[in-house]
């Protein structure tokens, strides 16, 4: 597609249960990625991803929360063992290369309800 | 190392001019502008790199001062359809895996 395409669009779980959100970026884009939203809050940076190094993962909230992205292009947010604080709209983002002149293009997001 | 956005919520008649703002208290190298309307995903505006550079969209202009290291959204003769929640994400660097940090957003409401 075009864009950048999240799945699924809603997710309601039970508290306990593990979750995972997808992400495939726009093709040939080589930066990924995750924030957070709460109902009404900022967005908040969850993990990075340029292309073959090391991810930045100091924005992961717990050690429930995990990432991987295979091939240097789809991505996988896995949270295990969810929280009621977990519910929030997850947000995926790609650009071109890591430059400050790329513009980042961010996917509709996967809104998460933990019940 | 979030930047702090100003102000948090403002209303405004269709017609009038606003400002937000959005600082750092370190050293940027770049700041990038999104807009948000409910339920929707953040929409890129701008950015702005260090230079010091004013850029415009439209009626929707900013401007970057690195001394006060603090960029400034200016909208003008604003429309109903400039609601939303507006984002200024910075970047500290241009070197190494550097990460967009976003502030906490200004919502933006226009009233006919």
């Amino acid at each position: 597609g075009a864009g950048v395409s999240q799945s699924p669009s809603n997710k309601v779980t039970e508290k306990g249960k593990d979750v995972e959100l997808r992400c495939d970026p726009i093709s040939g884009h080589t930066a990924l990625y995750w924030y957070r939203q709460s109902l009404g809050q900022g967005l908040e940076f969850l993990i990075y991803f340029q292309g073959n190094s090391a991810p930045d993962k100091s924005g992961l909230p717990s050690d429930r929360f995990s990432a991987e992205r295979t091939g240097g292009s789809v991505s996988t947010l896995t949270i295990q063992r969810t929280q009621q604080e977990d519910s929030a709209v997850y947000l995926c983002a790609s650009s071109l290369r890591q430059s400050s002149g790329n513009t980042i293009y961010f996917g509709e997001g996967s809104w998460l309800t933990v019940v | 190392q979030q930047p702090v956005q100003s102000p948090q919520a403002v209303i405004l008649r269709e017609g009038e001019d606003a400002v937000i703002n959005c600082s750092s208290s370190k050293a940027l190298y770049s700041v990038h502008w999104y807009r948000q309307k409910h339920g929707e995903a953040p929409v890129f505006l701008m950015i702005l790199l260090k230079g010091g550079e004013q850029k415009g969209h439209e009626k929707i202009s900013a401007s970057f001062n690195e001394k006060k290291q603090q960029s400034s959204l200016y909208l003008t003769a604003s429309q109903l359809s400039y609601s939303g929640t507006y984002f200024c994400g910075t970047r500290i660097s241009n070197f190494g895996n550097e990460k967009l940090t976003f502030g906490t957003g200004t919502r933006l409401t226009i009233i006919p």
